[in-house]
């Protein structure tokens, strides 16, 4: 079992970076697949990132490739989102999420990311 | 990418009532990997099902999941109030991992 704590949302405006971090709290995190799962206010959810237990392989949804980076610390129990040209439509509560596959049984309670002038 | 279409978008029914939700995927779901999730207001979601018709750890048997290939039922078979809510479903068979636009349950 692993208890997901995020951190570093917030306000930034467009063109902006922001780094969300992802604190995972259990022994099985470095056997876990860790991703980021968004949801725009009012709308569903949207797969945005996936990374393997070792770092080894890494997935991205198209439209944040190039512009979004994940990446994890095992020693530290942490998964990281590096978010950088911020825009208006990113706009969103992201959830970190893990599994020991694909699966995402393990949510945290979100981190709200305002992209807005 | 896999597209995930749920149908219908909103469902009024009463409590003691069955739900049927639907999902249906533009391609094969590969192994089944489809799975549902629930969601109430200002809270993460909740797996319930998993490779579509396992239950997830500490569910209750009145969720229920059918289905494979293109086409997924999660149903729900006698509603009660804590089962108003969203309904996800949700592919993890293939990159880009995509979910469905969602079904409310609504209380009529």
């Amino acid at each position: 079992e692993v208890q997901l704590v995020e951190s570093g949302g917030g306000l930034v405006q467009p063109g902006g970076s922001l780094r969300l971090s992802c604190a995972g709290a259990g022994s099985s995190f470095s056997t876990f697949w860790m991703g980021w799962v968004r949801q725009a206010p009012g709308k569903g959810l949207e797969w945005v990132a996936f990374i393997k237990k070792d770092g080894s392989e890494k997935y991205y949804l198209d439209s944040i490739a190039g512009r979004f980076t994940i990446s994890r610390d095992n020693a530290e129990r942490s998964v990281y989102l590096q978010m950088n040209t911020l825009r208006a439509e990113d706009t969103a509560v992201y959830y970190c999420v893990g599994g020991s596959g694909w699966l995402e049984d393990h949510w945290g309670q979100g981190t709200l990311v305002t992209v807005s002038s | 990418e896999i597209v995930l279409t749920q149908s219908p978008g909103s469902l009024s029914l009463s409590p003691g009532e069955r739900a049927t939700l639907s999902c249906r995927a533009s391609q094969n779901v590969g192994r089944n990997f489809l799975a549902w999730f629930q969601q109430k207001p200002g809270q993460a979601p909740r797996l319930l099902i998993h490779a579509a018709t396992r239950r997830a750890t500490g569910i209750p048997d009145k969720f229920s999941g059918s289905g494979s290939g293109t086409d997924f039922t999660l149903t729900i078979s006698r509603l009660e109030p804590e089962d108003f809510a969203v309904y996800h479903c949700h592919q993890y068979a293939s990159s880009p991992l995509t979910f469905g636009g969602g079904t409310q349950v609504e209380i009529k």
